[in-house]
């Protein structure tokens, strides 16, 4: 069985500030995941994902994960958010013969 | 290339009516799966397709919904009666590959609310 739990329904950070967005999961097997952002009423768009090599990964708009597999861990972080990144931010993982699994979604604000 | 396209982007229907939604997947991807996210929970599963064949139906609610993929190129999904509990956001999906090692790109979502 695979699930995936996101800490933190809300997060609030100052512009400028560490985004840290917390994403843990639970997999039988070496699974692939992702992180994916929904903007305001937009679909959800790919920030980046993990499937093999590298454990630390480079998405778009200045966003990263490490994949740590003794934490079993994927947080995404960002050094210094921006007004734009505040949208709604969801850890997925997927096992071979299995299904895309969401966590249930991490809502974030910058403020001034 | 053109993304995942999903209609309609919003739709109110009174409880016991019909919606039908659609989903045409990124061309040449044989892969499409149906997600949908009730408000406050989280996003699940419904059904994957590949090419026009149901490959994992498990995740559908009851027998009041109904998917096809006619041809292998887009797809519906039928609510039939609609009841209150169906409301949410419909998500598309598709994908090249089996497992989304490369990525699953998503619609904008239908959001449907019964009333």
């Amino acid at each position: 069985a695979q699930s995936v739990t996101q800490l933190g329904s809300h997060v609030s950070v100052s512009e400028g500030a560490l985004v840290l967005l917390r994403c843990n999961y639970s997999s039988s097997v070496p699974p692939y995941l992702f992180w994916y952002v929904q903007y305001p009423n937009q679909g959800l768009q790919l920030l980046l994902k993990y499937t093999t090599g590298a454990t630390l990964v480079k998405g778009i708009n200045g966003f990263e994960a490490e994949f740590k597999k003794s934490e079993t861990s994927f947080h995404l972080t960002k050094p210094s958010a921006h007004m734009s990144d505040a949208a709604e931010y969801f850890c997925a993982v997927i096992q071979p013969r299995n299904k895309l699994t969401f966590g249930t979604g991490t809502q974030l604000k910058v403020e001034l | 290339e053109a993304g995942v396209t999903q209609f309609p982007s919003h739709s109110v229907i009174e409880k016991g009516q019909t919606v039908t939604l659609r989903c045409d997947p990124i061309s040449g991807h044989d892969n499409l799966y149906w997600y949908r996210r009730v408000m406050g929970k989280e996003i699940k599963f419904l059904l994957h397709f590949v090419k026009e064949s149901k490959q994992d139906e498990s995740g559908m609610p009851n027998n009041r919904f109904l998917a096809e993929r006619t041809g292998g190129t887009y797809s519906t999904l039928k609510v039939q009666p609609a009841e209150l509990e169906d409301s949410g956001v419909y998500f598309c999906a598709s994908s090249q590959d089996f497992w989304g090692g490369r990525g699953f790109s998503f619609g904008q979502g239908t959001r449907l609310t019964v009333v």
